[in-house]
């Protein structure tokens, strides 16, 4: 089973500030590796795949890279709507797994 | 639009079974593969199934395998999820998720899920 570790567990940031999400595989998963965003008592949302590619409708702040091992999520400048917990997942082998989440709560 | 709709969760003693559905429609439910994923209260996001679009192929995450059975009615574009032998470390909000690409083998992600149903399993 390929574990997915995320970092930091919690980002403290402001309105407008930079934020950047790490994820990490045990072994590769070439960039077979989506992102979701997930607010309080609502469903996750797709966010990127492919490790760089945004899904529809997702706006330009957010944006994904790496591959193999080492990904990253970045977003610009964060919202309000953006304090969310956000996972990780790997698509290149069975079973399919998912980080732990990384919270971003405003600081 | 797209729509997922879970049903089925409730409180379940230890041992028993239950079998949650999932309502899909706004797309061609035939298309596409389908999962389940669960969220235990307060945890992360934990893979449960996946059946390709056919039916022809399920996929089981270890903890739940000879135990739970997916199943589809594409006639109905109803998901299915039979859980049986349920423990304590079952107990979740059960998501349904679409995979966001038809007919496509691998590229196993999930572009719209519902609002899950809540299973409870006591001890």
């Amino acid at each position: 089973e390929i574990v997915m570790t995320q970092s930091p567990a919690t980002l403290s940031a402001s309105p407008g500030e930079r934020a950047t999400l790490s994820c990490r595989a045990s072994q590769s998963v070439s960039s077979d590796l989506a992102w979701y965003l997930q607010k309080p008592g609502q469903a996750p949302r797709l966010l990127i795949y492919g490790a760089s590619t945004r899904a529809t409708g997702i706006p330009a702040r957010f944006s994904g890279s790496g591959s193999g091992t080492e990904f990253t999520l970045t977003i610009s400048s964060l919202q309000s709507e953006d304090f969310a917990v956000y996972y990780c997942q790997q698509y290149n082998n069975w079973p399919l797994t998912f980080g732990g989440g990384t919270k971003v709560e405003i600081k | 639009e797209v729509q997922v709709l879970e049903s089925g969760g409730g409180l379940v003693q230890s041992g028993g079974s239950l079998r949650l559905s999932c309502a899909a429609s706004g797309f061609t439910f035939s298309s596409h593969a389908m999962g389940w994923v669960r969220q235990a209260p307060g945890k992360g996001l934990d893979w449960v199934s996946t059946i390709s679009n056919s039916g022809d192929y399920t996929y089981y995450a270890d903890s739940v395998k000879g135990r739970f059975t997916i199943s589809r009615d594409n006639s109905k574009n109803t998901l299915y999820l039979q859980m049986n032998s349920l423990r304590a470390e079952d107990t979740a909000l059960y998501y349904c998720a679409k995979k966001r690409l038809p007919s496509t083998p691998g590229q196993d992600y999930f572009d719209y899920w519902g609002l899950g149903t809540l299973v409870t399993v006591s001890s």
